[in-house]
């Protein structure tokens, strides 16, 4: 049972416009959520986090909203750039131990 | 400082033999994670070691077993391999509970 869903498998978009990447929940447990980034032969590369009392958080191109009501968060790149093109994957942890949850993830295309 | 170093990067096993991973995480970080990589499932957690103790375990058969030393690092074990083991293994080290995860570059085990 998949308890961390990304329902967009790829997407594409031109240099310097705004990549959304779209992540659902469904364990009403989770309190941690992460966006990691992996290219082809490497392991993921932590982006960034957002805990449950929060709704948003912001790290220099890179923004992540939570939707707690909806089990919904988001990454947002802007403006994105050729060198974000990779596979995003969106986790979510509960709140005891280190065990994350992954989606499927989305593979980005930045279009020069 | 040195990251996740995870040996040997890749691999070729014939069934029903067994295969052994090693992992050695950040130095300071006590907690190893371990997850298996397959094409379109995303990331599956295997299981987490702290201070030499499983504190979480994954779905996955017996067959799967791993361990921690008392400096930290890991190995994880697969025994009787199938077809369907082959995939990319992934080690993670943690510097404390409900923190973001350092992944190594990960072993590709291909059983033939």
């Amino acid at each position: 049972d998949q308890q961390v869903k990304q329902n967009s498998p790829s997407l594409s978009v031109q240099e310097g416009r705004i990549s959304i990447l779209n992540c659902d929940y469904t364990n009403s447990m989770f309190d941690y959520f992460l966006w990691y980034k992996k290219y082809p032969a490497e392991g993921p590369t932590f982006l960034i986090s957002i805990s449950s009392i929060k709704d948003k958080n912001e790290d220099g191109r890179f923004t992540v909203f939570l939707n707690k009501s909806a089990k919904h968060l988001s990454l947002h790149i802007v403006p994105s750039q050729p060198g974000d093109s990779a596979v995003y994957f969106c986790a979510a942890s509960p709140n005891t131990g280190n065990q994350f949850y992954f989606g499927t993830g989305t593979s980005l295309t930045v279009i020069p | 400082k040195a990251g996740v170093t995870q040996t040997p990067r890749y691999l070729i096993k014939t069934r029903g033999q067994q295969v052994t991973l090693s992992c050695s995480p950040i130095s300071g970080h006590r907690s190893v994670s371990w997850y298996q990589q397959t094409p379109g499932q995303g990331l599956q957690f295997l299981f987490e070691y702290f201070s030499e103790t499983q504190r979480n375990k994954g779905n996955f058969p017996g067959r799967f077993s791993g361990r921690q030393f008392s400096n930290s690092r890991s190995e994880m074990n697969v025994s009787t391999l199938e077809l369907g083991d082959s995939a990319l293994y992934l080690c993670a080290s943690h510097p404390s509970e409900g923190t973001e995860a350092f992944f190594g570059q990960g072993t590709r085990l291909t059983v033939v």
